[in-house]
């Protein structure tokens, strides 16, 4: 069955630390997308990447990173410069070829806890 | 820039009734998104809308979008407990491959 995994599903941290988020699809999309999600306050984009080996910053891109050395993985580092980084996050899918407008496919989410 | 907005932030309905979820935008609409989410878990993409006066369904579950592409609703008919969840709506920013999110609705079904 195709579609997005993440782990691990609970992760958590030490202060000072980093952290990678693992993201791997296998329906063939072309661009993929890590959000962050806080109470009350939707889903906000941290990166994306619309193709292999380029990736562009989103609204809260700062003490976060990302690499797109593969078509079917995103892995999001958490590092010690994100203040805050307790929170659920997102990772998401979508091809960017056929139909002009296309849905975005989510995994099941990581929830990160900094200790 | 383009935002969303959702309303109610919460609602609690007794099982069997309708509701109705709205979703606002401050920009014309290209691509509408209906998602459900349980707590702690993925989004579950629901519908897409494209066209002024669209309106699509799948099962009890109704989303259209007003002729101006500004507006769009949601609407549960007969409500059921499996129907509690958190409901997003997103959209296309035009012109880029980037996607927006309302802050969601937070619905529960009381037995």
């Amino acid at each position: 069955d195709g579609g997005i995994t993440q782990s691990p599903k609970y992760l958590f941290r030490k202060e000072g630390q980093n952290v990678t988020l693992s993201c791997e699809q296998n329906l063939n999309h072309d661009a993929m997308y890590w959000y962050r999600q806080d109470p009350g306050q939707g889903l906000r984009l941290i990166y994306y990447s619309q193709i292999v080996n380029d990736f562009q910053k989103g609204d809260i891109a700062e003490g976060y990173s990302v690499s797109r050395e593969k078509k079917e993985s995103f892995p999001l580092t958490v590092t010690s410069a994100q203040k805050n980084p307790t929170a659920f996050y997102l990772c998401a899918s979508t091809s960017v070829s056929g139909t002009e407008y296309n849905e975005q496919f989510f995994g099941p989410g990581t929830r990160l806890t900094v200790l | 820039s383009q935002e969303l907005e959702q309303s109610p932030q919460s609602l609690i309905v007794q099982e069997g009734k309708n509701l109705t979820i709205n979703c606002t935008s401050s920009k014309t609409l290209y691509g509408l998104y209906w998602y459900k989410q349980k707590y702690g878990e993925g989004l579950i993409f629901l519908m897409m809308l494209q066209k002024g006066g669209e309106e699509k369904s799948h099962e009890k579950i109704t989303a259209k979008l007003d002729e101006k592409k500004q507006q769009s609703s949601l609407h549960i008919t007969a409500s059921q407990p499996s129907h509690a969840g958190i409901y997003l709506c997103g959209a296309d920013i035009a012109g880029t491959y980037k996607y927006i999110f309302g802050t969601g609705t937070r619905l529960k079904v009381l037995a």
